[in-house]
């Protein structure tokens, strides 16, 4: 199946850096990505939508400029959290589809796991 | 919105079967998926029904209702690795498709 590479798979910041999130598709293009929030024993929530070449599109409740997604080429986007603080801290994943697949499963990246002390 | 629900958790034993129920309202349908996700892992893809019935895949399948917005995903011949989050999506047919996740249900497997 296609491979969905996601860096770095943990990260510890300081409360009010900044930190970058890679989601790249090593085997496809994928105009379309998706940003995941994950905490402890709750489901995923989607937080955003990635497109290449334009703008974002956000879940209600998830601050854009506060996570910044810049999705730059068809194989990769990027999420950014910033000015982090403790509450940030969660599991971060992204997902992935293969062009015009519009009804085929996700391919999701190894998830980022944030800690913000 | 989308409310997708399922049980939180489950526990079976080794060898047995185990039924995981997923009900979903959602403002726009366009096919259902089940994931496995072991703890501090990605999910990993199980299934895919956009058509009422049901799929079969190995050990696992899943039905699908979309009169009663209803799916399950069954395990047979539960093994201890099975242990992990099961994880319902529907995609809502709008937009990008997005996926929205149920709950997850955290299955525990004993001896």
């Amino acid at each position: 199946g296609a491979v969905v590479s996601q860096h770095p798979s943990r990260v510890i910041c300081k409360s009010g850096t900044s930190v970058k999130i890679e989601c790249r598709s090593l085997d496809f293009q994928a105009t379309t990505m998706f940003w995941y929030r994950q905490f402890p024993k709750q489901s995923l929530m989607l937080m955003a939508t990635s497109n290449e070449g334009s703008k974002a599109t956000y879940e209600q409740g998830v601050e854009k400029d506060k996570f910044l997604i810049n999705h730059a080429s068809l194989t990769l986007s990027t999420l950014t959290v910033t000015s982090a603080h403790p509450e940030d801290s969660s599991f971060y994943i992204c997902s992935a589809r293969l062009i015009g697949q519009m009804n085929t499963e996700a391919f999701f990246g190894q998830g980022t796991r944030l800690t913000v002390v | 919105g989308q409310n997708i629900d399922q049980p939180t958790e489950m526990t079976a034993t080794e060898g047995a079967i185990v039924q995981i129920n997923c009900t979903y309202q959602t403002s726009g349908f366009n096919g259902l998926f089940w994931y496995q996700q072991h703890a501090g892992e990605a999910p990993t893809f199980l299934s895919y029904n956009v058509l009422d019935g049901l799929e079969e895949k190995g050990r696992f399948s899943s039905f699908l209702s979309r009169s009663k917005g209803y799916s399950y995903l069954l395990l047979k011949e539960l093994q201890m690795k099975d242990s992990a989050s099961y994880l319902c999506a529907v995609r809502d047919g709008t937009g990008a498709n997005n996926l929205f996740f149920g709950t997850g249900t955290r299955l525990t497997v004993i001896p």
